[in-house]
C-alpha cells in the first residue's frame, strides 16, 4: 500500500527565509508524486508533481521539490519565503489510477 | 477559466435529513471524485467516477452514502441519513483520466450535521 508522510504538521519561517516542507513516501513501485496548497477556505491547487521525468520538479510560485530514491523522499522548498505564502501544503502519491493518498499536511506561517 | 464548481457552499442541517452536495466537473474531464477532508483524518477520497461509472467507492459508508453522475456535467454525493460525524468539507476534483493526469479541486461544501 502506498502511503505518504509529512513531517512537521506546522512549519513557521521568518520572510525571506528558506522554507522547506518535507514528505517521505511508501510504494511498492515506481511513483508520481504531488504536491498541493490550500489557502483558507478554498479547494487544493497543485504546486508541481513528479512523474518519472526529471528529479528536480519546478511548480508555480517559485516552489521546486526533488525526488530522491535513496531517501524515499519528495521534500518542497522555496528559497525565499513570502506573506502569500502562508497555507496548507499536501504531499500525495499516486500509482497511476490516479487515486491519491495525501498526506496529512503541513501548515506554513510566515512571519513578519 | 475553467473550474470545478460546487453547490452549496455551506450547509448547515439537522441530524437525520437528507444531504444532497453538487458538483460541475471542468467541461471535457472524464474523471471525477468526491473527497472528504477534517481534522482527525485528514483527506480521504470516498468515491470516483471515469466516463460517469462509478470506479471506486471503497471510501464510502453504504448505509449512508451514494455517489452518482447523472450526467457528464454533473456529479453528486449524497448523505441519508445525516449524522453530526458526517460534518466535514467536501471537495469535488476532475481530471482527464491519465494516471499523471492533474487534479482539479472546487472550493469544497462545508457540511455541518448537528
Amino acid at each position: 500500500a502506498q502511503s505518504v508522510t509529512q513531517l512537521g504538521s506546522h512549519v513557521s519561517v521568518s520572510e525571506g527565509a528558506l522554507v522547506l516542507l518535507r514528505c517521505n513516501y511508501s510504494s511498492s513501485v515506481p511513483p508520481y508524486l504531488f504536491w498541493y496548497v490550500q489557502y483558507p477556505n478554498q479547494g487544493l491547487q497543485l504546486l508541481l508533481k513528479y512523474t518519472s521525468a526529471a528529479t528536480l520538479v519546478k511548480g508555480i510560485n517559485g516552489f521546486e521539490a526533488e525526488f530522491k530514491k535513496s531517501e524515499t523522499s519528495f521534500h518542497l522548498t522555496k528559497p525565499s519565503a513570502h506573506m502569500s505564502d502562508a497555507a496548507e501544503y499536501f504531499c500525495a502519491v499516486s500509482r497511476g489510477a490516479q487515486k491519491l493518498v495525501f498526506g496529512q499536511g503541513t501548515r506554513l506561517t510566515i512571519n513578519p | 477559466d475553467a473550474r470545478v464548481t460546487q453547490t452549496p457552499r455551506h450547509k448547515v442541517t439537522e441530524m437525520g435529513q437528507e444531504v444532497t452536495m453538487r458538483c460541475q466537473p471542468i467541461l471535457g474531464h472524464n474523471t471525477v471524485f468526491w473527497y472528504r477532508q477534517t481534522m482527525m483524518q485528514g483527506l480521504e477520497l470516498l468515491a470516483y467516477f471515469r466516463n460517469r461509472a462509478p470506479l471506486d467507492d471503497s471510501g464510502m459508508p453504504k448505509d449512508r452514502f451514494s455517489a452518482e453522475m447523472p450526467d457528464a456535467t454533473l456529479a453528486t454525493l449524497k448523505i441519508q441519513p445525516s449524522e453530526p460525524r458526517d460534518s466535514a468539507v467536501y471537495f469535488c476534483a476532475s481530471g482527464s483520466g491519465t494516471g499523471t493526469d492533474t487534479q482539479y479541486f472546487g472550493p469544497g461544501t462545508r457540511l455541518t450535521v448537528l
